[in-house]
């Protein structure tokens, strides 16, 4: 079973549309929990971070965090033909500084 | 804040010579760097850890002497890829933590293309 699960199939939304992304992961010792979004080569960009269970919220972006679950959530409301990226799913322990990583979402936004 | 440069942002090379590539955190000092490696379509490929003042730390199937670090201060680091071959044809990315909280910061990457 891999550290961290994304399910990295494709996903188009018309403009406007709740983009929802998720991940799950297996390492109980994971603590901080990050989204990156990605654009075409380009490198990736800190969307949210959070620490520990709980949920974050960032103008149309929201994070959340179920740790008893292994489950983390990343929305984007109102979503805009700019957020056509790929998003990328990232945590790691504490004291441990090395990231893993979902294998990433490709988000379309149709005008 | 957290702006992590990378230069070049492309080369071409022939086959046979050395690039190097710098990553630099602009406004923050970075005691922990590290060298990604993506190929089209996938995720990111951790090469190395690299610390201030000691040895990189390579993942298991990365060549050091193949691919040389060195992290001589606080905001540069730098990944030269020796007698580079096509297959080392790829898009590198550096990035760096700000803190001790584990929030990494990535450079905008470079796309290096041997010939």
């Amino acid at each position: 079973q891999k550290e961290v699960e994304q399910d990295p199939g494709p996903l188009s939304v018309p403009e406007g549309a709740i983009v929802s992304l998720n991940c799950t992961y297996s390492n109980s010792a994971f603590q901080y929990f990050m989204w990156y979004r990605q654009y075409s080569r380009k490198g990736p960009e800190l969307l949210m971070y959070t620490y520990s269970s709980g949920n974050k919220e960032d103008g149309r972006f929201t994070a959340q965090v179920d740790k008893s679950s292994k489950y983390i959530s990343l929305f984007i409301r109102d979503s805009q033909p700019s957020d056509s990226a790929t998003y990328l799913c990232a945590m790691s322990g504490s004291g441990n500084n090395r990231l893993a990583f979902g294998k990433g979402n490709q988000v379309v936004v149709i005008p | 804040g957290a702006v992590v440069s990378q230069h070049p942002s492309w080369v071409i090379c022939k086959s046979g010579t050395s690039v190097k590539i710098e990553c630099r955190s602009l406004d923050f000092q970075a005691t922990t760097m590290f060298w990604y490696r993506q190929f089209p379509k996938q995720s990111l490929m951790l090469m190395a850890t690299s610390n201030e003042g000691s040895k990189a730390t390579y993942e298991q199937g990365v060549e050091k002497d193949k691919f040389l670090i060195n992290h001589a201060s606080l905001t540069l680091s730098t990944l030269t890829v020796t007698s580079a071959h096509p297959e080392d044809s790829s898009f590198y990315i550096c990035s760096a933590n700000r803190d001790s909280n584990n929030e990494q910061f990535f450079g905008p990457g470079t796309r290096l293309t041997v010939l």
